[in-house]
């Protein structure tokens, strides 16, 4: 069954502690992984796309990268502006896209 | 490029009432998806378009809800009767459907609130 988990459902961090939020994906045909932000009251925001396994993706405090079975965003020393619920979506099939559920990070100072 | 353009911003109406949500994609772009997400359930596709043609509607709720896209610039999803399970934030996201495959781009939303 086609299928998208993050994990964790949520984290707080402190500001600073660096973590990584987890995307692993059980599609056939895969042809790109996003990831996205979304804040309160916001629709979701653009932010990495991957192709495939090995790729690595960076902006400012995020780095993305992409294996074979799962992706992870790894926030280094981050700040309470990152709080945020970060999405990830996996395009497949020629033209199929299947959301995760989201991982709420709240970055406390 | 203005981005995926949604309105009304914010709607309340009482049950029974129609509903009109309006989607403007973004130029060039193909593919039009329409997405409800409650704190329930998440984000959920509702019904997606390629070239003005719905392609999926298997996530409409039931046949109160009904989508159209007149011509590659616009779009709107309509609820009538709206009943008050219907309250959730209502998204439009566009794409293209050439290579490489792009992510899908969202518009802010309408809140809906049905009272």
């Amino acid at each position: 069954e086609d299928q998208v988990t993050q994990s964790p459902e949520a984290l707080r961090l402190q500001e600073g502690e660096s973590s990584s939020l987890n995307c692993s994906y059980t599609v056939s045909g895969l042809r790109g992984l996003f990831w996205y932000r979304q804040d309160p009251g916001k629709g979701p925001e653009f932010l990495f796309t991957l192709y495939s396994a090995g790729e690595e993706k960076e902006k400012e405090r995020l780095k993305a990268t992409l294996t074979k079975k799962e992706s992870f965003l790894h926030i280094t020393a981050p700040k309470p502006e990152d709080s945020a619920t970060y999405l990830c979506a996996v395009r497949y099939n020629f033209n199929k896209f299947y959301f995760g559920s989201g991982t709420k990070l709240n970055v406390k100072p | 490029d203005a981005g995926v353009i949604q309105s009304p911003r914010h709607e309340v109406t009482e049950m029974g009432q129609e509903v009109t949500l309006r989607c403007k994609p973004i130029s060039g772009h193909d593919y039009l998806f329409w997405y409800r997400q409650t704190m329930m359930r998440g984000l959920e596709l509702l019904i997606y378009f390629n070239n003005n043609v719905p392609i999926d509607d298997s996530g409409m709720p039931e046949d109160r809800f009904s989508a159209k896209m007149p011509n590659a610039s616009f779009s709107t999803l309509k609820i009538q009767p709206s009943e008050p399970r219907d309250s959730a934030v209502y998204f439009c996201a566009s794409t293209t459907g050439g290579e490489p495959p792009l992510a899908q781009y969202f518009g802010p939303g309408t809140r809906l609130l049905v009272l």
